[in-house]
């Protein structure tokens, strides 16, 4: 299968400690997002790339997030100094360059506990 | 901006019922619409979608969804409740002038479940 690859599944982690997710989009899809889903709320928007250009961020990625996507294909997320409210799902897609209308498929998402 | 409203975040139905799960929106310019369905600890798997076209959409697992802009909603239905449906259901938009950025804007959710 081809489909969106997100790892860890699952992270616990203590406050204050870093910790970085990655996502494998399809191989033919030049576009990643990366979204965040807390509990009993819908997916949050929190920054686009297309290839390795990080095009838009949301203003919930604060100075303790940064993501990267280099040359152009897995990207990663990374928290520094987690804190309790960054526990969430943490979830990425990808599409091609027909956008919304084509292949925009989300992987299983990793969630993050932060004790 | 834009933004979604879904109409109860808890929907009981009976197996072989009538599915009904609303959805309005806000938006400046006619969105792009979308209902996506998540099953416990996994990603969203896309239901249906509205670009251009005719209004009502037809998905996957007998699901289909109508747009009316008129009323500026995208309700989700299906004739006939398996106990398979019982998952979150999300409807999300997209403004379509962003073109490539092509970002979702989800609702809360409404959560369905189906009893014998």
């Amino acid at each position: 299968d081809t489909g969106v690859s997100q790892n860890p599944r699952h992270k616990i982690t203590k406050r204050g400690q870093n910790v970085t997710f990655r996502c494998d989009p399809i191989s033919e899809h030049n576009r990643l997002y990366w979204y965040r889903q807390t509990l009993g709320q819908g997916p949050e928007f929190l920054t686009y790339f297309q290839n390795e250009a990080q095009l838009e961020k949301s203003r919930l990625l604060s100075d303790r997030f940064s993501a990267e996507r280099p040359k152009g294909s897995f990207s990663t997320l990374e928290i520094q100094r987690t804190e309790q409210g960054d526990s969430a799902m943490y979830l990425c897609a990808s599409s091609d360059r027909g956008g919304l209308g084509y292949g925009y498929t989300f992987g299983s998402g990793t969630r993050l506990t932060v004790v | 901006a834009q933004s979604v409203t879904q109409l109860g975040s808890h929907v009981s139905v009976s197996e072989g019922a009538l599915v009904l799960l609303r959805c309005n929106y806000s938006s400046s310019v006619p969105p792009y619409l979308f209902w996506y369905v998540q099953y416990p600890n996994q990603g969203l798997q896309l239901l249906l979608k509205y670009t251009t076209g005719a209004t009502l959409v037809k998905g996957i697992n007998g699901f289909e969804a109508e747009f009316k802009k008129s009323e500026t909603s995208f309700h989700l239905t299906k004739p006939s409740a398996h106990m398979s449906d019982a998952a979150e259901y999300f409807c999300a938009v997209s403004d379509p002038r962003t073109g490539t950025a092509s970002k979702l804007t989800f609702g809360t959710g409404t959560r369905l479940q189906v009893t014998l």
